[in-house]
């Protein structure tokens, strides 16, 4: 069945530092793939998605590519704020003929003034 | 995308009790999920509830614990019964316009605490 496997933390970076986390996923057939963000006491907002092979989702300067050859979806952040630090989920979207998503663990990232 | 409120958004209840969580979209959706986030936790589905059909629960789920009503295309409730400390958790509503192709809005989540 469809899986996501995410890297887990926590990550501690400073404000300005490159964030990378990683997401690979094993489908059957090619779903959409998506980011959601949960931030302190919220609830899960979508970040960004993407519906096909090399579709790159991108979002408050969030981008994710979806490989097809290496089945990953990672995430990543070129400078990141103190306004960043929340807990990150991959999703994996239905394949045909299903309607549920498949969450990963979810990584905490926490970013230092 | 759409807009969901729960309520309540936090509680403490007792053991032994039973608390419904009402989840309100302001637009009309084909699917509702209800999800459970145990502390430091991903997400986990309970159930898919449609409007004019029951739920359907997931793996480890049932309908006695977890009873759920869709009675529109706006609204649905999540009961907890019979509460003890392991059902302290966040339960969220999320939903989807399309069923199968579509990404899923989530809302607020309710923060219940059981004693």
């Amino acid at each position: 069945g469809n899986s996501v496997t995410q890297m887990e933390g926590p990550v501690t970076l400073s404000e300005e530092a490159f964030l990378t986390i990683n997401c690979t996923y094993t489908a059957t057939g090619y779903p959409s793939l998506f980011w959601y963000v949960q931030y302190p006491g919220e609830g899960l907002q979508l970040l960004l998605k993407a519906t096909k092979a090399d579709d790159k989702g991108s979002n408050k300067g969030f981008e994710a590519t979806y490989r097809k050859e290496t089945t990953s979806f990672h995430l990543e952040k070129g400078s990141v704020q103190v306004s960043d630090s929340a807990v990150y989920f991959c999703a994996l979207g239905p394949s045909l003929g299903d309607y549920k998503l498949s969450f990963g663990a979810g990584t905490t990232v926490t970013v230092r003034a | 995308s759409a807009v969901i409120s729960q309520k309540p958004s936090r509680d403490i209840c007792q053991r032994g009790t039973s608390l419904t969580i009402q989840c309100q979209v302001d637009s009309q959706v084909t699917m509702m999920f209800w999800y459970r986030q145990q502390p430091g936790q991903s997400l986990t589905l309970i159930a898919t509830a449609n409007q004019g059909s029951e739920a359907t629960y997931e793996s480890g789920f049932v309908i006695d614990k977890f009873p759920i009503s869709r009675p529109n295309l706006t609204f649905s409730t999540l009961t907890v019964s019979n509460m003890s400390p392991e059902d302290s958790s966040i339960y969220l509503c999320s939903v989807s316009r399309v069923a199968g192709f579509d990404e899923q809005f989530f809302g607020p989540g309710t923060r219940l605490t059981v004693l």
